[in-house]
């Protein structure tokens, strides 16, 4: 069975540019997490999807964040403007019914 | 909020030692996972825990679920260079946000 897929797996951009990452879950999966991993900070919840309705979206660090859920394979997390202290790895993660979490292998950011 | 604090921070052992990590929690979790992480790949799930004092192995792995509900360990026996990465615990309460801890450093030397 594919596990939770994430693209691209490496971002390089400029200060200022927008980036966009993907994922899409589990299939049947009703449940969507976007953390991100930094040395610092370790895990950070940005965003939790159930039934692609975003229920917390308390982790996103500012309006330069966004993401969405159109449909229930398929989600976007979005920098717009990027800055170098977006720089981190941002995962992915689905489950059914908000038990186990399965994680998606990652997309690091670098934002120069 | 939720504060988890795992330790140790990190471990050197030497192959075909038993290993021992544990995470606790400032509040009663109801779920208790723990991850493995490998450098540049994502978490992946090991053991996860719904019950009080829940005792449950997969292979070498073992963890359990506090009495309490305040805390969980993970044990490794007979560790073998590929355990080599970062084990992180993460606790769920009522709802379903998951805490995570900051991560043990798992480093075995053949």
């Amino acid at each position: 069975d594919a596990g939770v897929i994430q693209s691209p797996r490496h971002e390089v951009t400029e200060m200022g540019q927008e980036v966009t990452l993907r994922c899409k879950p589990i299939s049947g999966h009703n449940s969507l997490f976007w953390y991100r991993q930094t040395m610092m900070r370790g895990l950070e919840l940005l965003i939790y999807f159930n039934n692609n309705v975003p229920i917390d979206d308390s982790g996103m660090p500012e309006d330069r964040f966004s993401a969405k859920m159109p449909n229930a394979s398929f989600s976007t997390l979005k920098i717009q403007p990027s800055e170098p202290r977006d720089s981190a790895v941002y995962f992915c993660a689905s489950s059914l019914g908000g038990r186990e979490l399965f994680f998606g292998e990652g997309s690091r950011l670098t934002v120069l | 909020g939720q504060q988890l604090n795992q330790s140790p921070q990190s471990m050197f052992i030497q192959e075909g030692e038993d290993v021992s990590m544990n995470c606790t929690s400032s509040s009663i979790f109801n779920t208790w996972l723990w991850y493995k992480q490998d450098p540049g790949e994502g978490p992946v799930l090991l053991i996860a825990l719904y019950k009080a004092g829940e005792l449950t192995s997969n292979g070498r792995l073992t963890a359990q679920f506090g009495i309490t509900r305040k805390d969980s360990f993970l044990n490794i026996s007979a560790s073998i260079p590929s355990d080599v990465g970062i084990y992180f615990c993460a606790g769920r309460g009522s709802n379903y946000k998951l805490t995570f801890g900051k991560g043990t450093l798992l480093t075995v030397n053949p």
